[in-house]
């Protein structure tokens, strides 16, 4: 079966401005992550979904980030105004319910801001 | 500083050798997951590692978590070239068993030459 799928799969901006990049789960997976890897890094947790809810935004840098799933199965990552630091890739996964410990993650979508 | 830190940061071997990477946590681990990662893909799920001592095989690859449970060590017997990528542990740190929230090492770059 299809597995979790992102797009773009890459995306250039401008300083300043604004981004959506989407995130389509395994279908039937209940939750939903995103993660941000910078070159050289590991990912770095941002948030997690369960169902349509955010259960926990704890990893989000600041406020021009936000991220909504409104039906329980995508989930769109924003990020406003956007700075160069904001530059990496950001990986999305989503596992069977919360208590699964495998998470399947997508390819992702390597974001470069100019 | 790094919560877990891997070592090697890159590793170089023969096909067919075996080699092993560490992953040594500064906290109590709750969890322990080992992930690949390929060039622009996303992270494949290895295995995951709860219990002091326990280890885990699949395939050519083992991994362990020691009794203390500060620190794990993944072995790949016999490499081939497909074992070739970075190898990523994530950390649970919340003994209520959050394991979505991972904190990731800076993963190790294997390459096998053939």
């Amino acid at each position: 079966g299809a597995g979790v799928s992102q797009t773009p799969s890459n995306k250039v901006t401008e300083k300043g401005k604004y981004v959506e990049l989407r995130c389509d789960p395994i279908s039937g997976h209940t939750a939903l992550y995103w993660y941000r890897q910078s070159l050289g890094q590991g990912p770095e947790f941002l948030i997690y979904f369960q169902g349509t809810g955010a259960a926990d935004d704890s990893g989000l840098p600041n406020d021009r980030f936000f991220a909504v799933r409104p039906e329980g199965s995508v989930s769109t990552l924003k990020i406003q105004r956007t700075e160069r630091g904001d530059s990496a890739v950001y990986l999305c996964a989503s596992s069977l319910t919360r208590d699964d410990n495998e998470q399947f993650f997508g390819p992702g979508t390597r974001l470069t801001v100019l | 500083s790094q919560e877990l830190e891997q070592s090697p940061q890159s590793l170089i071997v023969q096909e067919g050798k075996n080699l092993t990477i560490n992953c040594t946590s500064s906290k109590t681990l709750y969890g322990l997951y080992w992930y690949k990662q390929k060039y622009g893909e996303g992270l494949i799920f290895l295995m995951m590692l709860q219990k002091g001592g326990e280890e885990k095989s699949h395939e050519k690859i083992t991994a362990k978590l020691d009794e203390k449970k500060q620190q794990s060590s993944l072995h790949i017997t016999a490499s081939q070239p497909s074992h070739a990528g970075i190898y990523l542990c994530g950390a649970d740190f919340y003994s209520g068993g959050s394991n979505y929230k991972l904190t990731f090492g800076k993963g190790t770059l294997l390459t096998v030459n053939p």
